[in-house]
């Protein structure tokens, strides 16, 4: 129990397209789902947290107009990166939580890959 | 604000050894500590959480609020123990943030 998918799992695109990263939890609500970056041997670093139903709340650093997040139901979560670029390159995790609280579980991650 | 540390970026064992993972936090209210797993090639997977206060896998950890610590430990580690361990820290609020730390790659030596 408790699967998170993560889609898609990697994506190669141009500098200047917008990219949407999408996370669902497969048998399980989530109320809350978190957003993550993970450089080359490094720890995760929490992006935001996406609420079903309302704005997401992002961590100080990141900008908000870059990357998209709506969360518009309490299975699925999207990420978009908008007018990507290269240094946007890097390994992006989701995780949800069960509703009414437990511990995170975690997708698979994309990596994302900008030309 | 809440840190976790972890001192260890490395750590090699050989099978059958005592492994124990360090982790040290920082945080002013009661905090939840966790410990992740990181397999080759596999996604994040939750490993203990103190509350549980259960063994998975041979594992343990105790928070020790006096020391700010959440140690791992197995008595005597296998091969398949070798991955990227993370101790992850939410705080009270925030809908359980996790605070991760830099994470341990543990190798266990046949």
């Amino acid at each position: 129990g408790a699967v998170v998918s993560q889609h898609p799992s990697w994506v190669i695109c141009k500098s200047g397209t917008s990219v949407k990263i999408e996370c669902r939890s497969l048998d399980f609500q989530a109320t809350t789902m978190f957003w993550y970056r993970q450089f080359p041997k490094q720890s995760l670093m929490l992006m935001a947290t996406s609420n079903e139903g309302s704005k997401a709340t992002y961590e100080q650093g990141v900008e908000k107009d870059k990357f998209l997040i709506n969360h518009a139901s309490l299975t699925l979560s999207t990420l978009t990166v908008t007018s990507a670029h290269p240094e946007d390159s890097s390994f992006y995790i989701c995780s949800a939580r069960v509703t009414g609280g437990g511990p995170q579980h975690f997708g698979d991650g994309t990596r994302l890959s900008i030309l | 604000a809440q840190r976790v540390t972890q001192p260890e970026k490395l750590l090699s064992v050989f099978k059958g050894a005592p492994v124990e993972l360090k982790c040290n936090y920082s945080y002013s209210g009661s905090p939840e500590l966790f410990w992740y797993v990181q397999y080759s090639r596999q996604r994040l997977q939750l490993l203990l959480r103190h509350i549980s206060r259960e063994s998975i896998k041979g594992f343990t950890a105790d928070l020790n609020k006096g020391e700010t610590s959440f140690h791992l430990k197995k008595p005597f580690a296998q091969e398949e123990d070798s991955a990227m361990y993370y101790c992850a820290l939410a705080g009270g609020t925030s809908y359980g943030k996790l605070t991760f730390g830099q994470g341990t790659i543990l190798t266990v030596h046949p």
